[in-house]
């Protein structure tokens, strides 16, 4: 069975602070897909940024960052020079490979950034 | 424009009652899903549907029943067997049954029952 771990539950920053937001996945497939989404106070999900396991390079966005390491099973999110407008929820997903594969969500992590 | 609609955003309803929350994407996408999504517990599968006139339970299926008689519409029904209702309700498409890829999520359903 695959889980999606984020151990972080709430972080607070001050603006232009940069921010990690940790994710951790289980999964006994050798070809899955991992994502990150970011739900504002709207509650609409956003979505950042899909990576499959055979690509490890890590991935740049503007201010935000990616860094995906198989030999720790983590998809970290880093956002550089936080602004009050990335305040909101940010889940990480993973789906497994194949014509049925779901999404498997992380609990979320609640980011406040203070001006 | 191209989207997600869920309607309504807020929906009350007494206890006992059934409920349908709709929702409509005009993506020209093959699957659509539902979610529910509780405070501190993610959002957790309900039902997905990969192509018109099919649809799978997800992890959370019990008390709830959905359709697909159109590709654009795949409405949820809220039973009275569903023992907790109260929450918010969240439907994603993606482009395409038979591959990986990302979904698009609409604005939600906030279900409170009294």
């Amino acid at each position: 069975a695959q889980k999606v771990t984020q151990a972080q539950t709430e972080i607070s920053v001050v603006e232009k602070e940069d921010v990690t937001l940790d994710c951790v996945y289980e999964t006994r497939d050798t070809t899955y897909y991992l994502f990150w989404y970011k739900q504002p106070p709207s509650g609409e999900l956003v979505f950042l940024i899909r990576r499959n396991s055979f690509d490890e390079q890590n991935e740049i966005s503007g201010r935000y960052s990616w860094n995906f390491q198989k030999s720790t099973s983590s998809f970290n999110f880093t956002i550089t020079a936080s602004q009050v407008v990335d305040s909101a929820v940010y889940f990480c997903a993973l789906s497994e490979a194949g014509a049925n594969s779901k999404l498997t969500f992380g609990k979320g992590i609640t980011l406040s950034v203070r001006p | 424009d191209g989207g997600i609609t869920q309607s309504p955003k807020y929906l009350f309803r007494k206890e006992g009652q059934n409920v349908t929350l709709s929702c409509e994407q005009n993506l020209n996408h093959d699957a659509m899903y539902w979610y529910r999504q509780d405070p501190g517990q993610g959002l957790r599968l309900i039902y997905y549907s990969q192509i018109v006139n099919d649809f799978q339970k997800g992890d959370i299926a019990e008390g709830y029943s959905v359709s697909r008689e159109k590709k654009e519409s795949f409405p949820l029904t809220v039973t009275s067997a569903q023992k907790n209702p109260t929450a918010f309700y969240l439907c994603a498409s993606s482009a395409y049954w038979d591959r990986v890829n990302e979904q698009f999520f609409g604005p939600g359903t906030r279900l409170t029952v009294l």
